[in-house]
């Protein structure tokens, strides 16, 4: 089945480790996305790569840091200088840019919780 | 950057009834799409809309860019319709999100 999975559903670390979220896809995507939702709220950007070997900084990306070596392979790793790591994390993919078309798709997403 | 305003926030609806969702976005967009948020935390696309009408089923959705709003439409709502409905509108490079609509179904 063609699609992105995230692993793992939960994640449960202590302050001040360092954790990796793992996002993969088979879409033949070349964009992927991490996003960070806390409750109550909507998504907000952290990183996105458009091409392998390259990926910008989202709104939010202070605390996190991601590489593209692989076009079906994003990760994500929460550093402990993430102030508060506690949140879903969604990961999201689409076509070919940069004509800038085409609909996102996403994985179920990561729960962290930091203890 | 851009503003995107979902209203309203939440909704209690009746099952068999119509509601309609609003999207506003403060700035000229390339792109929108329409989510729905399972209580698991799934984001279902709806619509990829960036302006006109569609329809899906019980679902229908309108863009009108030049007025910078889209509307969602659910007809003969059931208690599967409950959830999050987000918008996501795409100024540039990337997509902002509204805080979305929280919809119940009651039976």
């Amino acid at each position: 089945d063609g699609g992105i999975t995230q692993s793992p559903k939960y994640l449960f670390r202590k302050e001040g480790q360092n954790v990796t979220l793992s996002c993969e896809q088979n879409l033949n995507h070349d964009a992927m996305y991490w996003y960070r939702q806390d409750p109550g709220q909507g998504l907000r950007l952290i990183y996105y790569s458009q091409i392998v070997n390259d990926f910008q900084k989202g709104d939010i990306a202070e605390g996190y840091s991601v590489s593209r070596e692989k076009k079906e392979s994003f990760p994500l790793t929460v550093t402990s200088a993430q102030k508060n790591p506690t949140a879903f994390y969604l990961c999201a993919s689409r076509g070919r840019l940069p004509l800038s078309i085409g609909e996102q798709f996403f994985g179920p997403g990561t729960r962290l919780t930091v203890l | 950057g851009i503003q995107v305003e979902q209203s309203p926030p939440d909704l209690i609806l009746q099952e068999g009834a119509n509601s309609t969702l609003r999207c506003n976005f403060s700035d000229s967009v390339n792109n929108l799409q329409w989510f729905h948020q399972n209580p698991w935390g799934q984001l279902i696309n709806l619509f990829y809309i960036p302006s006109g009408t569609k329809q899906n089923g019980r679902l229908s959705a309108t863009t009108v860019a030049t007025e910078r709003y889209s509307l969602l439409y659910i007809s003969s709502s059931q208690t599967t319709d409950s959830g999050v409905y987000f918008c996501a509108v795409e100024p540039g490079n990337q997509f902002y999100f509204g805080t979305g609509t929280s919809l119940t179904v009651i039976p």
